[in-house]
């Protein structure tokens, strides 16, 4: 089975534009969440997105956005970047399913830099 | 709200050696428990998952952890380290409170080193 992929793997932007980033999940999964790495903060929950629907939502800025294709590929888009919007940013996708939590297996990440 | 305390951001070790990479989390309701470790430039792999059962659980590359409930704890730990285990490592948890879902909170890693 191939892995999740990410694409673009690496992405320059300026401040004020915006970006929009792919994920697709392992074949047969259903649920994929999104996650920045910085080194300041960490690891942090975007939002997580399960049959199309938004599941789950971390504590970001609504300039933080995604959306969920019928085949369970996913967007994550990014309106007015900022400079501290430079981040990896790592899709995960899992099997999902109602009240439980399953492992869930990543992508590559893309890194995002914003000058 | 949760949140995973890893007690050591840098563990250096010797080849051979056995380590123990610490993780204690907080919260009152159940909750299932990963080890994650990510290599440069790399995304997360999964090491191991403590869903429920036994307390003791294994995991890939020879790593094991041991649920402790009443110490809200989950040591990651290794007898023998090679040198190819010099990587960040993630301890994280979901918690079922919510339905669960697939939202993960994580620790801030621990950099193991080992040297020759």
């Amino acid at each position: 089975k191939a892995g999740v992929t990410q694409t673009p793997r690496y992405l320059i932007k300026t401040r004020g534009q915006q970006v929009t980033l792919s994920c697709s999940p392992i074949s047969g999964h259903r649920s994929v969440s999104w996650y920045q790495q910085t080194p300041g903060q960490g690891l942090q929950f975007l939002f997580e997105y399960f049959s199309e629907t938004q599941r789950n939502k971390g504590n970001f800025p609504g300039r933080f956005s995604g959306r969920q294709f019928s085949n369970s590929r996913s967007e994550m888009n990014v309106s007015t970047l900022e400079l501290g919007d430079s981040a990896l940013y790592l899709c995960a996708s899992s099997s999902g399913g109602t009240g439980q939590s399953y492992e869930q297996y990543f992508g590559p990440g893309t890194r995002l830099t914003v000058t | 709200a949760q949140s995973v305390t890893q007690l050591d951001s840098q563990v250096p070790v010797f080849e051979e050696a056995p380590v123990e990479l610490r993780c204690n989390y907080s919260s009152s309701v159940s909750v299932y428990l990963f080890w994650y470790v990510q290599y440069p430039n790399q995304g997360l792999q999964l090491l191991l998952k403590y869903l429920s059962g036994s307390t003791l659980v294994k995991g890939i590359n020879g790593f094991e952890a041991e649920f402790n409930k009443s110490q809200t704890s989950f040591h990651l730990r290794k007898p023998s380290v090679h040198i190819s285990d010099t990587a960040e490592y993630f301890c994280a948890v979901s918690d079922l409170s919510t339905g669960g879902g697939n939202k993960l909170t994580f620790g801030t890693g621990t950099q193991l080193k080992v040297e020759l």
